[in-house]
């Protein structure tokens, strides 16, 4: 068990519509990383963020948007879903986001775009 | 371009015997991190092992051990004494310096045979 909580584990949706993926990182880390996992892209980086502020972005669509709230849970938005949206999305968290601290993964939630 | 290669797609290992992944990178910075994670069948992603560029000794964690050779720009993952629990995904990443976002490979899976 890694101590990162990721809700749902699974989520099945149309095309068009909007979901949240929630993150809880492990005790005492600050920092946030949202990954996605697809078959055709492999595992590709989408956002990070540290103490509630956006710290680096990566091959986030516009139509994604994620948070960090003062508890330091995280939210990523994926609105007008495409097929193609669907994937394996983890999140990660680490103490406070260097270079050298491995991050700590969580299960991550399978969506189906149908 | 590319950062991270893994050459091997697929391997196979008989259980008990060690086995090496390989894995180069491709970086100009001279600070960055280099990990291994696990990805078994269930889903989840394992950190495995950690190497940071400055380190003079190659890392070990139990029955994982990092072959680095920094001016080949190579960071292989060995597990000896394989056992069945080790068939998986195996991912191999980087984050360098300057980068806010770490970069995987596009894996190697592993199979081990009784």
């Amino acid at each position: 068990d890694s101590g990162v909580t990721q809700t749902p584990k699974h989520l099945i949706t149309a095309t068009g519509q909007r979901v949240t993926l929630r993150c809880s990182p492990r005790s005492g880390d600050l920092s946030v990383y949202w990954y996605q996992q697809s078959l055709d892209q492999g595992l590709q980086f989408l956002i990070q963020y540290y103490n509630g502020e956006e710290r680096a972005k990566g091959n986030i669509l516009e139509r994604f948007s994620a948070q960090q709230f003062p508890d330091l849970h995280s939210e990523l938005n994926l609105s007008s879903l495409e097929l193609g949206d669907s994937a394996l999305y983890f999140c990660a968290s680490s103490p406070t986001g260097e270079v050298g601290q491995p991050q700590h993964f969580g299960d991550g939630t399978r969506l189906s775009i149908l | 371009a590319q950062k991270i290669t893994q050459t091997q797609p697929g391997m196979f290992v008989q259980e008990k015997e060690a086995v090496t992944l390989d894995c180069t990178y491709d970086t100009s910075d001279q600070s960055y991190g280099l990990f291994w994670y696990k990805q078994p069948s269930s889903g989840e992603m394992i950190f495995l092992i950690y190497q940071g560029s400055y380190d003079e000794q190659n890392a070990t964690e139990g029955r994982y051990s990092l072959n680095f050779q920094k001016a080949r720009k190579s960071a292989n993952l060995v597990i000896s004494a394989s056992q069945l629990g080790d068939s998986a995904m195996y991912f191999c990443a980087m984050r360098e310096g300057r980068a806010k976002d770490m970069r995987f490979g596009a894996g190697t899976r592993l199979t081990v045979k009784p």
